[in-house]
C-alpha cells in the first residue's frame, strides 16, 4: 500500500498569509495526486487533481505542485472562507489519503 | 447540479449486516466509476470501494475485501454498499463520490454526498 504522510497535522495562520501544505508519497506516483477540503460536518470538496489542475470553480489562490513523492498545496492570501482541514490523496494504485492538516485561524 | 443522496446507515450490532444506499441525479450517472469513502469518528478519510460506470470492474480496500460488496443500477441511478459482519472499526461517516478510474487501479473523487453514519456497537 501507498502511504501519504502530510505536514504539518495543524498550521495556524492569519487571513491574507500564504500557507504551504506537504504531502510525501512512500513511493513514486507520478501526479496521481489530489487535494481536498473539507468543513466541519461536511463532505471533501475536491480542489487540485493530477498534482496541480486546478478544479473548475476553485479560487486561483490555490495552487499545487510536485511529482515522484513530494507534493505541496499552497494557498495565496488566505480568506476566511479557507479555515478548513486539507487531505491528499493518492490514486496512483486504488487510493490512500493523507492524515490532514488542519488550518486554524491564528 | 450534481447531487448524491445516501441512505441507510444507523446502528447495527457487530457482527450484523447492513446496505447503504446513494441516489445520483444531476450527471449521467452511466457514465461513472462510483465510489464509497469513509470517516471515522474523529478520524481521517479511508477508500472503501470503487466499481466502474458498467459495474464490470470493482476494487475493495483490504480492510473491507470479502465482507462489503458494492453494487449499481444504472436504470434507476444508484449504488448499494452491503455491509457485513460488521465490526466497531467500521464505525464511520460513508460517503457516495462520483469517481474516476484512472484506467488500471487507481480512483479520485470529482465530488461527494454528505454521507450517512453507521455505528456498529452492541
Amino acid at each position: 500500500d501507498i502511504l501519504m504522510t502530510q505536514s504539518p497535522s495543524t498550521l495556524s495562520a492569519s487571513v491574507g498569509d500564504r500557507v504551504t501544505i506537504t504531502c510525501r508519497a512512500s513511493q513514486s506516483i507520478s501526479s496521481w495526486l489530489a487535494w481536498y477540503q473539507q468543513k466541519p460536518g461536511k463532505a471533501p470538496k475536491l480542489l487540485i487533481y493530477w498534482a496541480s489542475s486546478l478544479e473548475s470553480g476553485v479560487p486561483s489562490r490555490f495552487s499545487g505542485s510536485g511529482s515522484g513523492t513530494e507534493f505541496t498545496l499552497t494557498i495565496y492570501s488566505l480568506q476566511p472562507d479557507d479555515f478548513a482541514t486539507y487531505y491528499c490523496q493518492q490514486y496512483h494504485s486504488y487510493s490512500t489519503f493523507g492524515g490532514g492538516t488542519k488550518v486554524e485561524i491564528k | 447540479e450534481v447531487q448524491l443522496l445516501e441512505s441507510g446507515g444507523g446502528l447495527v450490532q457487530p457482527g450484523g449486516s447492513r446496505t447503504l444506499s446513494c441516489a445520483a441525479s444531476g450527471f449521467t450517472f452511466s457514465s461513472y466509476a462510483m465510489s464509497w469513502v469513509r470517516q471515522g469518528p474523529r478520524k481521517g478519510l479511508e477508500w472503501v470501494s470503487v466499481i466502474s460506470d458498467t459495474g464490470e470492474t470493482t476494487f475493495y480496500a483490504d480492510s473491507v475485501r470479502g465482507r462489503f460488496t458494492i453494487s449499481r443500477d444504472n436504470s434507476k441511478n444508484t449504488v448499494h454498499l452491503q455491509m457485513h459482519s460488521l465490526r466497531a472499526e467500521d464505525t464511520a461517516v460513508y460517503y457516495c463520490a462520483k469517481a474516476w478510474l484512472n484506467g488500471v487501479n487507481g480512483v479520485s473523487f470529482y465530488y461527494w454526498g454528505q454521507g450517512t453514519l453507521v455505528t456498529v456497537s452492541s
